[in-house]
């Protein structure tokens, strides 16, 4: 199995952007979809990213996904940051469909 | 609108069997895969396993010796069992249904404590 690494923690001014990475240890980045949820406190995760790039309906267009084959890395980027942004990211991929993997999430401040 | 809902003890003893039901409303558990997901308090998410509408299970490699998921078409219902659980299984327990690899429904969560 391999491991999903993001960074502990990104803050940033509202309005401004901000990028969490997420690095596999082993395996290309590019041959497994990732996903990135949010996390508000005391609520379940929802998706904000899927299949690497992906928006589901309803999420606003100032999230966007990309994978970096360079880095091994998938990154989430959040523009025009708001404070309803603020809450944990995590990215999560697979090993096969029912083997999933989660990185250690990703605290994004509004400052 | 495709609905999940946890259930079962708040609180199991140590060395004990932690015993979880996800109740599925408007769609059929036979259908797509299921998964449990567990966030020990302030801390971030670990999926323990997953089980097809065929009943085919993948279980997480650090948790396998100790886990069992199982579906009840006929109640519309997965099921979790941990067994010997300790403090380290304290957690916020969620079921979630993934069509693809996209976990895309999650349930609210159910906070289990390990204490005698």
């Amino acid at each position: 199995n391999f491991m999903l690494t993001q960074p502990h923690s990104v803050s940033e001014s509202p309005g401004k952007t901000v990028t969490i990475s997420c690095t596999r240890s082993s395996g290309s980045i590019a041959s497994n979809y990732v996903q990135w949820y949010q996390q508000r406190p005391g609520s379940a995760p929802t998706t904000v990213i899927f299949e690497d790039n992906e928006r589901p309906s309803g999420v606003p267009d100032r999230f966007s996904g990309s994978i970096d084959s360079s880095s091994n890395s998938a990154s989430l980027t959040i523009s025009g940051l708001k404070t309803e942004d603020e809450a944990d990211y995590y990215c999560q991929s697979y090993d096969s469909i029912n083997s999933l993997v989660f990185g250690g999430g990703t605290k994004v401040t509004v400052l | 609108q495709v609905q999940l809902q946890e259930s079962g003890p708040g609180l199991v003893k140590p060395s004990e069997t932690l015993s979880l039901t996800c109740t599925v409303s408007g769609d059929s558990i036979s259908t797509y895969y299921w998964s449990w997901i567990r966030q020990p308090p302030g801390k971030g998410l670990e999926w323990i396993a997953s089980i097809s509408y065929s009943g085919s299970t993948n279980l997480s490699p650090s948790l396998k010796s100790r886990v069992t998921i199982s579906l009840d078409t006929s109640k519309n219902q997965f099921s979790l069992k941990l067994s010997s659980v300790t403090a380290a299984d304290t957690a916020v327990y969620y079921c979630a249904r993934h069509p693809t690899v996209t976990l895309d429904y999650w349930g609210q969560g159910t906070l289990v404590t390990v204490s005698s």
